[in-house]
């Protein structure tokens, strides 16, 4: 049963436009949402979070939007750039603190020239 | 940043025989340190939580007597794959957690490719 969910295993975007990566979860008592992104053969780099009592959290070209009431949660990288290219993970984890964090099975997204 | 690093980077060994993987927290100290497998095409799946100088704390379904945990002290992390059979053939991830109580921040070593023959 995965409580975090990331139904697009990939997504190719042009370079300049806008990526977005979407994720959903079960398990309403989450609070706290991350984004990771993971190169090959690399561990998951800490992106950008944002709590449930937040809809939005902007920081630089990344953008996290959270709807609680569809359990959804999005990530918007404009401009998409070619070294954005790598998988992303969405994370949920419940009292706001990262010590157990539960994983999606990651969106690989490529940024094309 | 904080950064972890893991050794050895990828391992192939013969089925029986066990591995050791380090994990270890560089420029801070980490009171938890966490490990993770990953099957291809699956999610990071969380082992077990390591905390320093006492026992670490499994998830449902993984065997402590198989994956052994030492966290002996603040800056390093040891998981012992026991035993090892092709099925335990995976990526293995730790990561170190950094900061105060409820603003902690968890950082990922690269890695280790585990190929049991």
């Amino acid at each position: 049963d995965q409580q975090v969910k990331q139904n697009s295993p990939s997504l190719s975007v042009q370079e300049g436009r806008i990526s977005i990566l979407n994720c959903d979860y079960t398990n309403s008592m989450f609070d706290y949402f991350l984004w990771y992104k993971k190169y090959p053969a690399e561990g998951p780099t800490f992106l950008i979070s944002i709590s449930s009592i937040k809809d939005k959290n902007e920081d630089g070209r990344f953008t996290v939007f959270l709807n609680k009431s569809a359990k959804h949660l999005s990530l918007h990288i404009v401009p998409s750039q070619p070294g954005d290219s790598a998988v992303y993970f969405c994370a949920a984890t419940i009292g706001g603190s990262q010590g157990n964090l539960i994983f999606g099975k990651g969106t690989k997204l490529s940024v094309k020239p | 940043g904080a950064v972890v690093s893991q050794h050895p980077s990828w391992v192939i060994c013969k089925s029986g025989t066990s591995v050791k993987i380090e994990c270890r927290s560089l420029d801070f100290q980490a009171t938890t340190m966490f490990w993770y497998r990953q099957f291809p095409k699956q999610s990071l799946m969380l082992m077990a939580t390591s905390n320093e100088g006492s026992k670490a704390t499994y998830e449902q379904g993984v065997e402590k007597d198989k994956f052994l945990i030492n966290h002996a002290s603040l800056t390093l992390s040891t998981l012992t794959v026991t035993s090892a059979h092709p099925e335990d053939s995976s990526f293995y991830i730790c990561s170190a957690l950094r900061g105060d109580r409820g603003f902690e921040t968890q950082y990922f070593g690269p890695g280790t490719r585990l190929l049991v023959l």
